[in-house]
């Protein structure tokens, strides 16, 4: 069973940048897969913000391609999100989630989240 | 990017009612690559049902999924009072991959 859990600053100063990691308990993440970022806004909706596989290849969504990078560090079995520029608008709990296998874009198995207030 | 619309927004049901969640993509997203995930409060969301039909390890039979191309249905047979929660779809059609809106399981 696969568990994930996110970490990182739980307040960021406008314009400055999101930095956060998600630790993969109970499967390599050098096994094929593809392991995701998605965040929801209070009170709102779920977003995509991007993915990567187990090979280091990325996909981003188009509305934050550009100031986004996914990243994976194999050596600590784990995953990374930045998001530079930041405003209130992301302002978000944001999720680490892994796919099911041979599935793209799937979300099997998601971690407990954690808010990120963007705010001086 | 396909917008998913589900529908309604919000049910109003009695422990023991058949809820039912309608998801309609603005394309087609073929016949497998849409998933139900169940979010109650204050918790991440849960994976139901994927393939759009095929549930998630320990997810109850009372839960089902259905429909292909552009239609999809959620159905929950008899409503638990843990069952009452938002219910999103989500498909991996086509990047970038998308949720609907969320529709909200209320205790009538």
């Amino acid at each position: 069973q696969v568990q994930l859990q996110e970490s990182g600053p739980g307040l960021v100063e406008p314009s400055g940048t999101l930095s956060l990691t998600c630790a993969v308990f109970g499967v390599s993440i050098s096994n094929p897969n593809w392991w995701s970022w998605v965040r929801q806004p209070p009170g709102k909706g779920l977003e995509w913000i991007g993915e990567i596989y187990h090979s280091g290849s990325t996909s981003y969504n188009p509305s934050l391609k550009s100031r986004v990078i996914v990243s994976v560090d194999k050596s600590n079995n784990q995953f990374s999100l930045r998001l530079i520029s930041v405003t209130a608008a992301d302002t978000a709990v944001y999720y680490c989630a892994s796919g099911i296998v041979g599935a793209r874009g799937s979300v099997n198995q998601w971690g407990q989240g954690t808010l990120v207030i963007v705010s001086s | 990017e396909v917008v998913l619309t589900q529908s309604p927004g919000t049910l109003s049901l009695s422990p023991g009612d058949r809820a039912t969640v309608s998801c309609r993509a603005s394309q087609s997203v073929g016949s497998i690559n849409l998933a139900w995930h169940q979010q109650k409060p204050g918790q991440a969301p849960r994976l139901l049902i994927y393939g759009a039909s095929s549930r998630a390890t320990g997810i109850p039979d009372r839960f089902s999924g259905s429909g292909s191309g552009t239609d999809f249905t959620l159905t929950i047979s008899r409503l638990e009072p843990e069952d009452f929660a938002v219910y999103y779809c989500q498909q991996f059609g086509h990047s970038p991959w998308t949720f609907g809106q969320g529709t909200k399981v209320e205790i009538k």
